[in-house]
C-alpha cells in the first residue's frame, strides 16, 4: 500500500538537544511538507519541498531544518534554536489531481522536550 | 494574504442531526478549497474539495459547495454518526503558490449517541 510513514510516534527529548523526525513516502510524489500542530492554533507550515535538492522555508521556520536528498524521504531537525519544540508534527505530499493539489498526511509525530 | 476562518467549536450533536461547520476565506486569484478531518491521534485525511466556483465537493455523505460570491465553503451532513467525532480543517491553496494549504483552526466536533 502506498502512503506516509513517520517515525517514531511519540519522541521525548531533553531541553538543548537536536532531534530528527523521520518522514518518508512511496506515493512518487514530487512536493512534501512539514507542519506544526498547536492545541486551537490548526496547522502552521515550516518547511517544503517540491524537487529532490531543493526546499523553502515556510511560515515558521526558525528553529528548524530539513533535507531533500532523495524524493522519499524528507527528515525535519528540530534544533537546540527552537524555543518551543513541543508539538504534533505532520508530514505531507501531494500531487496535482483532478484540477488541483491535494495533499496528503502521515500519522504525525509528537514530539515533547522537558 | 490567504486566510481561512472557521466557525469556532466545539460542536456537540445527538446522531442523526443535521451539521453545518461554517468556512469562508480571503485569497488571492482563485482558490481551490479543501476540507479534512483529522480523528485523535491521528494525521489529516482529504475529505473533500472543489476547484472552481459552484463545484460541490461530497464525501461519505458530507458536501460543500464552492461560493465565490459569499467566499464560502461551508461543511454539511444531514445525518451525523458518532463515527463523525473529530476535528474539521477548511483550508485553501491559491495563486502563484498553488501546492502551499492555508488552512483554518479546526473545529472539534462531537456527536453523542
Amino acid at each position: 500500500d502506498g502512503g506516509i510513514t513517520q517515525s517514531p510516534k511519540y519522541l521525548f527529548r531533553k531541553e538543548g538537544q537536536n532531534v530528527t523526525l523521520s518522514c518518508e513516502q512511496n506515493l512518487n510524489h514530487d512536493a512534501m511538507y512539514w507542519y506544526r500542530q498547536d492545541p486551537g492554533q490548526g496547522l502552521r507550515l515550516i518547511y517544503y519541498s517540491q524537487i529532490v535538492n531543493d526546499f523553502q522555508k515556510g511560515d515558521i521556520a526558525e528553529g528548524y531544518s530539513v533535507s531533500r536528498e532523495k524524493k522519499e524521504s524528507f527528515p525535519l531537525t528540530v534544533t537546540s534554536a527552537q524555543k518551543n519544540p513541543t508539538a504534533f508534527y505532520l508530514c505531507a505530499s501531494s500531487i496535482y489531481r483532478r484540477g488541483g493539489y491535494e495533499q496528503y498526511f502521515g500519522p504525525g509525530t509528537r514530539l515533547t522536550v522537558t | 494574504g490567504d486566510s481561512v476562518t472557521q466557525m469556532e467549536g466545539p460542536v456537540t450533536l445527538s446522531e442523526e442531526a443535521f451539521l453545518t461547520i461554517n468556512c469562508t476565506y480571503t485569497a488571492t486569484g482563485y482558490p481551490s478549497l479543501f476540507w479534512y478531518v483529522q480523528y485523535p491521534g491521528e494525521g489529516l485525511q482529504l475529505l473533500l474539495k472543489a476547484t472552481k466556483a459552484d463545484d460541490k465537493g461530497s464525501n461519505k455523505g458530507f458536501e460543500a459547495t464552492y461560493r465565490k460570491e459569499t467566499t464560502s465553503f461551508h461543511l454539511e451532513k444531514g445525518s451525523v454518526q458518532v463515527s463523525d467525532s473529530a476535528v474539521y480543517f477548511c483550508a485553501l491553496t491559491s495563486g502563484g503558490s498553488n501546492y502551499k494549504l492555508t488552512f483554518g483552526k479546526g473545529t472539534l466536533l462531537t456527536v453523542n449517541p
